[in-house]
């Protein structure tokens, strides 16, 4: 079974900056079947990214996933205050399906 | 656009059962497969259930299999859990997702909460 770890931890930021999320697979991920949700406060998780690179309907292009294999990348530009979040990787194409623990993000 | 919208969660004795339902809007439900995530208190994602378009296959998360059952009626555009021998760790917000392509997750519900307590 896969083994997704993100990082780095905690992050805080400040708004224009830019952050790199990292998630980390235990074996290669074929066909890049990797996602990237963001969960804000209190709210149910969206999709942001998919198959590594391609952003989901009405993600902005702040956003861009990079990588393949086993080393994937988030990574979010000129940072705005919304989005504070915890951002999780995932892995599809086979079961079980498998989350990464989270990345939480904190813009101050 | 699409809504998932769960109801059926609430608090429960342990050994118990409930059953969560979903209903799908804003498109053809019958194309898509569709699954259980849950989210325990202040945890991460963890996947629980899946079902084909079709019904005609079914996946669990291990600590599920033999408690769990997920299904849909394809008349009503609805998938169901049915969680049997529920446990305190089964306590979670549960959340239907739809399944995009081969496990993708492309939208998700608001989720409804299941407290299994004594």
């Amino acid at each position: 079974e896969i083994v997704l770890t993100q990082s780095p931890g905690p992050l805080s930021l400040s708004p224009g900056e830019r952050a790199t999320l990292s998630c980390r697979a235990s074996q290669i991920i074929s066909n890049t079947n990797l996602a990237w949700h963001q969960q804000k406060p209190g709210q149910a998780p969206r999709l942001l990214i998919y198959g590594a690179s391609s952003r989901a309907t009405g993600i902005p292009d702040r956003f861009s996933g990079s990588g393949s294999g086993s080393d994937l990348t988030l990574i979010i530009s000129r940072l705005e205050p919304e989005d504070s979040a915890v951002y999780y990787c995932q892995q599809y194409g086979r079961t079980p399906i498998i989350f990464g623990q989270g990345t939480r993000l904190e813009i101050k | 656009q699409v809504q998932l919208v769960e109801s059926g969660g609430g608090v429960v004795q342990p050994g118990r059962s409930l059953r969560l339902s979903c209903a799908a809007s804003g498109f053809t439900f019958s194309s898509y497969g569709m699954e259980w995530v849950r989210q325990a208190p202040g945890k991460g994602l963890e996947w629980v259930a899946a079902i084909w378009s079709d019904g005609s296959h079914e996946s669990y998360e291990d600590s599920v299999k033999g408690r769990f059952t997920i299904s849909r009626d394809n008349s009503k555009n609805t998938v169901y859990l049915q969680m049997n021998s529920l446990r305190a760790e089964d306590t979670a917000v549960y959340y239907c997702v739809r399944d995009g392509r081969a496990g993708l997750i492309d939208d998700w519900g608001r989720g409804t909460l299941v407290t299994v307590s004594s």
